[in-house]
C-alpha cells in the first residue's frame, strides 16, 4: 500500500515568518509531487508541482524535492493570516492515482 | 473559468439506499476521479475514468461503483448505503497531457448514512 505521511499539526507561526510543512512518502517510484492548500470548508487547490530534486520556488513558496530520501518539503515565507488552511501532499506514480497524505493544518497568528 | 459541479451539496440516506453521486466537468478533460475525504485519513481514491466508458478502481473500491457514458460526467453510485460510507465525497477532472498535472475538485458532497 502507498503511503504518504504528514504531521497533522496543528502547525501554528506568527505572521511574517516561515512555515514549513513536510511530506514524505513509501513508494520510490513515485515521479510526480504536488501541494495541494484546502481551506475549511472549501475543496482543494493546487498550490506547487515538483518533478525533480532541488527546489522550485513560486512566489511566496518554495517547494523541495529529496527522492533519495524519499522526503518532500513546502516553504511559505512571509506567512500572512491567509495562508491558514490545510495543507496536502499528494504523490504519483506513471498512472494516475495520486495519493493524498491526511494534511497538516497550518495557523499563521497575526 | 474551470468548473467541476457535483449535484448536491449534503446528502442523508438511510442504510440499505442506493445512492448516486453525480459530478459534472465543463472543461473537455478525459481523467476524473472520485475520492472520499475522511478526518485524519486524507482523500482516498475511490475510482478514476480514463475516458468514456473507462474506468480502474482505486485503493477503496468496495461497495462503490461508478458509470461515465458522457466525457463531462462521472457518477459515483452506493449500491447499498452503509453507515461506514458517511464522508466528504470530492469529485476531481484532470487534462490527459497536462504538463502541471493539475486535479481540479468539485466543491464535495458530505454524504451522511443513517
Amino acid at each position: 500500500q502507498k503511503e504518504v505521511e504528514q504531521n497533522s499539526g496543528p502547525l501554528s507561526v506568527p505572521e511574517g515568518a516561515i512555515a514549513s510543512l513536510n511530506c514524505t512518502y513509501s513508494d520510490r517510484g513515485s515521479q510526480s509531487f504536488f501541494w495541494y492548500r484546502q481551506y475549511s470548508g472549501k475543496s482543494p487547490e493546487l498550490i506547487m508541482s515538483i518533478y525533480s530534486n532541488g527546489d522550485k520556488e513560486d512566489g511566496r513558496f518554495t517547494a523541495q524535492l529529496n527522492k533519495a530520501s524519499q522526503y518532500v518539503s513546502l516553504l511559505i515565507r512571509d506567512s500572512q493570516p491567509s495562508d491558514s488552511a490545510t495543507y496536502l501532499c499528494a504523490v504519483k506514480g506513471n498512472g494516475q492515482n495520486f495519493v493524498f497524505g491526511p494534511g497538516t493544518r497550518l495557523s499563521v497568528l497575526p | 473559468d474551470v468548473k467541476v459541479t457535483q449535484s448536491s451539496r449534503y446528502l442523508v440516506k438511510r442504510t440499505g439506499e442506493k445512492v448516486f453521486l453525480e459530478c459534472v466537468q465543463d472543461m473537455d478533460h478525459e481523467n476524473m476521479f472520485w475520492y472520499r475525504q475522511d478526518p485524519g485519513l486524507g482523500l482516498r481514491l475511490i475510482y478514476f475514468s480514463y475516458d468514456v466508458k473507462m474506468k480502474e478502481k482505486g485503493d477503496i473500491p468496495e461497495g462503490y461503483s461508478v458509470s461515465r457514458e458522457k466525457k463531462e460526467r462521472f457518477s459515483l453510485i452506493l449500491e447499498s448505503a452503509s453507515t461506514n460510507q458517511t464522508s466528504m465525497y470530492l469529485c476531481a477532472s484532470k487534462l490527459a497531457g497536462d504538463r502541471d498535472e493539475k486535479l481540479f475538485f468539485g466543491s464535495g458532497t458530505q454524504l451522511s448514512v443513517l
